[in-house]
């Protein structure tokens, strides 16, 4: 099956602790993308990727870092700077540069305790 | 700069009578405009997209979308409600630089029997 992948499903974090969240895509798209999603809240861009070796930050990239070493991963640590990080996380990948339909992976619920 | 605001933040239906999810939308250019559904605890699935070929879009599960210039509308309609429509739907513009997407703040679709 072609998919974009995201574990775990859930995560707890203590507060102060860095946490990375997973996102793998087999559809061999380029472009890839993390969103932010709050209660009540459309999603906001944390950081994307439109090829291997190179990503932007998107509006809410503070307490974030991402890496693209590979073209089908992309994983997004959530740093003790981030004030807020509870939250939906939702990782995204598109097939070219500037092709703008995105496709979803199934989401990493994150608490912070 | 884009914006989008979708106008009803719930909507509530019976089932097997139409929907309606109302949008607004602004860019500075021609955009790419879409509909997502995001169900309970679930990713985003792309319900249709409008890309100026025709301004009446369909897409899956019997929705369609009409694009409106003249009122910068982009409203999702579906002729009869199913128990399994019950979702948030999300309208969403696509920025010129970098295949950024702007989203809209979401509606709640409540289907009653």
């Amino acid at each position: 099956d072609g998919g974009i992948t995201q574990s775990p499903k859930y995560l707890f974090r203590k507060e102060g602790q860095n946490v990375t969240l997973s996102c793998e895509q087999n559809l061999n798209h380029d472009a890839m993308y993390w969103y932010r999603q709050d209660p009540g809240q459309g999603l906001r861009l944390i950081y994307y990727s439109q090829i291997v070796n190179d990503f932007q930050k998107g509006d809410i990239a503070e307490g974030y870092s991402v890496s693209r070493e590979k073209k089908e991963s992309f994983p997004l640590t959530v740093t003790s700077a981030q004030k807020n990080p509870t939250a939906f996380y939702l990782c995204a990948s598109s097939p070219r540069r500037g092709q703008d339909t995105q496709y979803f992976g199934p989401g990493t619920r994150l608490t912070v305790l | 700069a884009q914006s989008v605001t979708q106008l009803d933040s719930h909507v509530s239906v019976s089932e097997g009578t139409p929907v309606l999810l109302r949008c607004n939308y602004s860019s500075s250019y021609s955009p790419s405009l879409f509909w997502y559904v995001q169900h309970p605890n679930k990713g985003l699935q792309l319900l249709l997209k409008y890309t100026s070929a025709a301004t009446l879009v369909k897409g899956i599960n019997g929705f369609e979308a009409e694009f409106k210039k003249s009122e910068t509308s982009f409203h999702l309609t579906k002729p009869s409600a199913h128990m399994s429509d019950a979702a948030e739907y999300f309208c969403v513009v696509s920025r010129a630089a970098g295949n950024k997407l702007t989203f809209g703040g979401g509606t709640r679709v409540l289907v009653k029997p």
